[in-house]
């Protein structure tokens, strides 16, 4: 029984296109977040909600804007890919208090 | 801002050798310490944590790391390494602000 799942595990798509990464929780914590995995490992936070309310949102491109419609899914929108967007994308939830992170198993996205 | 200082990217090591991977932390506040492994084209799995209390933190897989407030340290060792611990490993730290904040990760290479 997956507790944080990420779908599409893999995406191929052109330039100037607009796609969407799905993530689930199953855990009943109240709190997700969005990060990016570069190709030299490094991951970098992007977004965070707590209950639907966006918490935390870093210098990322207005290209991408989550969605919370209740607080066990976060989704990601990205529009116009470039090919810099390339990268592995994580999703992750946390509980007030227990303040570890559970990772998804991560979305590959491609632009080609 | 709180920041993690992973100083080795790679880790050579001989099957059953110990090992020790490297963690620097600077905050200006409490943090909350994290040890996560990535094995390849997985996500990130919570090997260990320090929260408070006693510095010796033991995790998962014989894994163990110690807290050094002095020495703003968080190393992870492992006294007897094998194949399937090759993976990378990434050292985390959570402060004020809720967010988990990555080192750039060290990649465990075990060889027989």
């Amino acid at each position: 029984d997956t507790a944080v799942s990420q779908t599409p595990k893999y995406l191929v798509t052109q330039m100037g296109n607009d796609k969407s990464i799905k993530c689930e929780q199953n855990l009943g914590h109240d709190t997700m977040y969005w990060y990016k995995q570069d190709s030299k490992k490094f991951l970098k936070i992007m977004f965070s909600y707590n209950n639907k309310e966006l918490i935390i949102n870093e210098t990322v491109p207005n290209r991408f804007s989550p969605k919370s419609p209740d607080k066990a899914h976060l989704n990601l929108h990205i529009n116009s890919l470039e090919l810099g967007d390339s990268a592995v994308y994580f999703c992750a939830s946390s509980q007030v208090g227990n303040y570890g992170y559970t990772f998804g198993s991560g979305t590959r996205l491609t632009v080609v | 801002a709180q920041s993690v200082t992973q100083l080795d990217s790679q880790v050579p090591v001989f099957e059953e050798a110990p090992v020790e991977l490297r963690c620097n932390y600077s905050s200006s506040v409490s943090v909350y310490l994290f040890w996560y492994v990535q094995y390849p084209n997985q996500g990130l799995q919570l090997l260990l944590k320090y929260l408070s209390g006693s510095t010796l933190v033991k995790g998962i897989n014989g894994f163990e790391a110690e807290f050094n407030k002095s020495q703003t340290s968080f190393h992870l060792r492992k006294p007897s390494v094998h194949i399937s611990d090759t993976a990378e490993y990434f050292c985390a730290v959570r402060g004020a602000t809720n967010k988990l904040i990555f080192g750039t990760g060290t990649l465990l290479a075990v060889q027989p």
